[in-house]
């Protein structure tokens, strides 16, 4: 069974540019959720999409944006790219509520 | 606000020993008490987890304690081995729609040979 894949695995963008992150889940799990991790934040939440809607979001700018679509797959999209956005961004998927969260290997993320 | 305090931040340990990771939580609403294995280059593994309905929870060399009227859980690695040297994380959430998972800021786990 296939876990869960995020592309790219790595990426190098400039400040002001902006980047989309894609990731596909689990077979058959309908949540996916994001989150962003940096050595002195740790990981933080970004949001959650359940069946196409955004159902809980972190305290994170406007700037960061995503969305999923019918079969799950979710993107997530950061305009206007600070250094500080440089980090390794990781997608969880989930079959349903009250179900175990797994995580793809992420997308490493460097702003310069 | 960090809502789930993880200690130590740094953990050496020699091949066979038991090492402890501590975390403590504030919001008496989470109800689910994961951990979370980490190596470099990869996304977080799930351990093992816990609901707050038991004190102890036992899956190979892993066991989770928890002490719901001190907010408080731990990890207990018996008879640690150099592969099990990464950073590990404890994790709450509140289960449901409004489902998110928040972390403690990590161990970083050595295990010597």
């Amino acid at each position: 069974k296939a876990g869960v894949t995020q592309t790219p695995r790595y990426l190098i963008k400039t400040r002001g540019q902006q980047v989309t992150l894609s990731c596909s889940p689990i077979s058959g799990h309908r949540s996916v959720s994001w989150y962003q991790q940096t050595p002195g934040q740790g990981l933080q939440f970004l949001f959650e999409y359940f069946s196409e809607t955004q159902r809980n979001k972190g305290n994170f700018p406007g700037r960061f944006s995503g969305r999923q679509f019918s079969n799950s797959r979710s993107e997530m999209n950061v305009s206007t790219l600070e250094l500080g956005d440089s980090a390794l961004y990781l997608c969880a998927s989930r079959l349903g509520q009250n179900t175990e969260a797994f995580f793809g290997q992420g997308t490493r993320l460097t702003v310069v | 606000q960090q809502q789930v305090k993880q200690s130590p931040q740094s953990l050496i340990v020699q091949k066979g020993g038991i090492p402890i990771i501590n975390c403590a939580y504030e919001n008496t609403a989470f109800d689910y008490f994961p951990w979370y294995q980490q190596f470099p280059g990869k996304g977080p593994a799930l351990l093992i987890a816990i609901r707050p309905d038991v004190s102890e929870k036992k899956e190979g060399r892993f066991t989770i304690s928890f002490n719901k009227s001190a907010k408080q859980f731990s990890l207990h690695i018996m008879d640690s081995q150099p592969g099990d040297s990464a950073t590990y994380f404890c994790a709450a959430s509140k289960q449901g729609s409004n489902y998110k998972l928040t972390f403690g800021k990590g161990t970083l786990l050595t295990v010597n040979p």
